[in-house]
């Protein structure tokens, strides 16, 4: 059973719109979430991370919200560009026996269109 | 570029040969990850080591031997693999497992193909 869920696989945005990328997760013990971004070819970049006490981290154009009556996570970039266009992955950290490890859904690939 | 290096970026092998993916970060880190990612299914831990230590084996079939000579290197040694090992095998590092905000930091990844 997939504990962490990116439903929708493809997402295309206009340029200067915003991009909302969604993740949803089944355990309520994750207390670290992190969002990233992959190109073809290349290893997951590390975007924006939040931690479980919060509900919102910014940086840039990134922002995550973090909903955790809803066990649910987003990621907003806001202006889209061109050069946005990737494969997303949001990943959540639990602890089994003391020991932490990260789960990652499938991934989201957005296209900004020009 | 992230601080971690894999090597080789591609590889093919056959079913018998015996072959070793390098993963090496000048990030300082003391914590090395290996994750196997298939088409189509998410990025699925392999193994985790933490100053050298390993504290994972996420019940990964024994012809994946990993190898952490120090903190700064880590190896998959590979013998007898199946076709459906073939993926893309990244590493990753980060300061220390379970840090208030541990990030992993990934290498390129190796795309292996097992004939």
């Amino acid at each position: 059973d997939q504990q962490v869920k990116q439903n929708s696989p493809s997402l295309s945005v206009q340029e200067g719109r915003i991009s909302i990328l969604n993740c949803d997760y089944t355990n309520s013990m994750f207390d670290y979430f992190l969002w990233y971004k992959k190109y073809p070819a290349e290893g997951p970049t590390f975007l924006i991370s939040i931690s479980s006490i919060k509900d919102k981290n910014e940086d840039g154009r990134f922002t995550v919200f973090l909903n955790k009556s809803a066990k649910h996570l987003s990621l907003h970039i806001v202006p889209s560009q061109p050069g946005d266009s990737a494969v997303y992955f949001c990943a959540a950290r639990g602890s089994t026996s003391g020991t932490y490890k990260y789960i990652f859904g499938t991934g989201t690939r957005l296209k900004v269109l020009a | 570029e992230t601080g971690v290096t894999q090597t080789p970026r591609h590889l093919v092998m056959g079913m018998t040969n015996k072959k070793s993916l390098k993963c090496e970060q000048h990030l300082g880190h003391n914590a090395m990850y290996w994750y196997k990612q298939s088409a189509k299914k998410p990025l699925e831990l392999m193994f985790v080591y933490n100053f050298k230590e390993q504290t994972e084996n996420n019940s990964v079939p024994s012809r994946f031997s990993p190898e952490c000579p120090n903190s700064s290197h880590l190896f998959l040694h590979l013998h007898t693999l199946q076709p459906e090992d073939s993926a893309l095998y990244l590493c990753a590092s980060s300061q220390e497992v379970g840090s208030p905000q541990e990030t992993q930091y990934f290498g390129p990844g190796t795309r292996l193909l097992v004939l």
